[in-house]
């Protein structure tokens, strides 16, 4: 049974592009997560997915938007890139039940942006 | 709102000493608490979960947790540490607001922990 996977691993990416990450949950899954964490901080909510929506959404620009798609894969993009956006990208996925509802994470995308 | 408190950055701990790591959150409404374990390079591991019941709960690695209503608080505890469990520990809590679907996680600042031989 295949856990959360992430792609690709590393990323190098120049100020003002845009970047596409992609996630496939855990086997089961239908909720996507996305979690972004700076060096030496904890991981801050991005948004989450569920049915093809963003139904929640942390404190982060429009520049951050994604998509889930009917296999409940997602993705996450990021336009005009910033310094400050270099961190690792962590995508979470559980199960739309509140008595069972646990993020498993992935390994993550480590973006650089120079 | 919500939050996440590591009392903690860093705690070195000699191999095979016992080693707690402190977490308390502040939360107006029913939580769910984790927490997860981080090695170098890696994503995120769960280590151990509160949902309900028993608030003594046992994890992987032999870590455990106890949950504290009063004391808002959800320290980890490992008797006797391994140099395998060198890594970055995350106190995380999951606020659930019911029929709003408001269930994301808010994390700690995370706390390293450094077994020394």
């Amino acid at each position: 049974d295949a856990g959360v996977t992430q792609s690709p691993t590393h990323l190098i990416k120049t100020r003002g592009q845009q970047v596409t990450l992609r996630c496939s949950p855990k086997s089961g899954h239908d909720t996507v997560s996305w979690y972004q964490q700076a060096l030496g901080q904890g991981p801050q909510f991005i948004f989450q997915y569920y049915e093809e929506e963003e139904r929640q959404r942390g404190n982060f620009p429009d520049r951050f938007s994604g998509h889930q798609f009917p296999n409940y894969s997602s993705e996450l993009n990021v336009n005009a890139l910033l310094l400050g956006d270099s961190a690792l990208y962590l995508c979470a996925s559980s199960l739309n039940d509140l008595a069972k509802n646990i993020q498993y994470f992935g390994a993550g995308t480590r973006l650089s942006v120079l | 709102a919500q939050s996440v408190t590591q009392l903690d950055s860093q705690v070195p701990v000699f191999e095979e000493a016992p080693v707690e790591l402190r977490c308390n959150y502040s939360s107006s409404v029913s939580v769910y608490l984790f927490w997860y374990v981080q090695y170098p390079n890696q994503g995120l591991q769960l280590l151990l979960k509160y949902l309900s019941g028993s608030t003594l709960v046992k994890g992987i690695n032999g870590f455990e947790a106890e949950f504290n209503k009063s004391q808002t608080s959800f320290h980890l505890r490992k008797p006797s540490v391994h140099i395998s469990d060198t890594a970055e520990y995350f106190c995380a809590v999951r606020v659930t607001r019911g029929m709003n679907r408001d269930d994301k996680i808010i994390f700690g600042k995370g706390t390293r922990l450094h077994i020394l031989p």
